[in-house]
């Protein structure tokens, strides 16, 4: 079935330092993915985004690269600061429906940054 | 910035009793959503509702869960018996249309005892 997984349940970064947080997922039809941000007692947060189309799309500090070959999804955050400690999750969505398009989440990765 | 309302932040039911989570999506947006997410667990999906009917429903969505856009702008999911295991942080999120852009509200974490 499908699934999306994440290789590292916690990430500890020295401040400063840049971050990469890994994700895999299963559905080779996914065709938009999605990493979110979320902080303690708040809903996850639009991070970055990209279409199954592209490999690399960059962002302000951010960076998701696709390899769609393996599978692979990872975000770089680069000059890792204190407000970067969250959980990072990656979503895929399937192809276009009709309506719906519902997001299938991975297992997150907890970055702790380390002052 | 628009942003997703959800109340109450936190509720706590005894099991067996019904709860009603409200959600108030962004004004322009058609695509609504929610989804739970047990502690320490990830985000799943539960429902999709779209031209005022469901789109899409999870396993998890079963007959003790439904959902309601009573008036044009509160999208409700209620559970009518409560189960120790219904207990978790519900997302409510909406969407505008052709476009991916997801917001999620805050949640309101249920606590079932």
């Amino acid at each position: 079935g499908e699934s999306v997984g994440l290789h590292l349940p916690t990430l500890s970064v020295q401040e400063g330092d840049n971050s990469i947080i890994n994700c895999a997922y299963s559905n080779s039809a996914s065709d938009y993915f999605i990493w979110y941000k979320q902080e303690s007692g708040k809903g996850p947060q639009f991070i970055i985004d990209i279409r199954s189309n592209m490999d690399k799309r960059q962002g302000q500090r951010v960076t998701v690269l696709l390899n769609k070959t393996v599978k692979h999804l990872s975000l770089q955050i680069a000059a890792t600061q204190p407000g970067d400690s969250a959980v990072y999750f990656c979503a895929e969505i399937p192809p276009i429906k009709a309506a719906g398009n519902k997001l299938t989440f991975g297992g997150g990765t907890r970055v702790l940054v380390k002052p | 910035e628009p942003e997703v309302t959800q109340t109450p932040s936190h509720q706590v039911t005894q099991m067996g009793q019904e709860v009603i989570l409200r959600c108030v999506p962004i004004s322009n947006h058609l695509y609504f959503y929610w989804y739970r997410q047990i502690l320490g667990q990830k985000v799943e999906f539960l429902v999709s509702f779209y031209n005022n009917e469901i789109s899409e429903k999870s396993e998890i969505f079963d007959d003790q869960f439904s959902v309601e856009r009573p008036d044009g702008s509160n999208f409700t999911l209620k559970i009518r018996s409560t189960k120790l295991e219904d207990s978790a942080m519900y997302f409510c999120a909406s969407k505008g249309g052709a476009n991916y852009g997801y917001t999620f509200g805050s949640g309101t974490r249920l606590t079932v005892v």
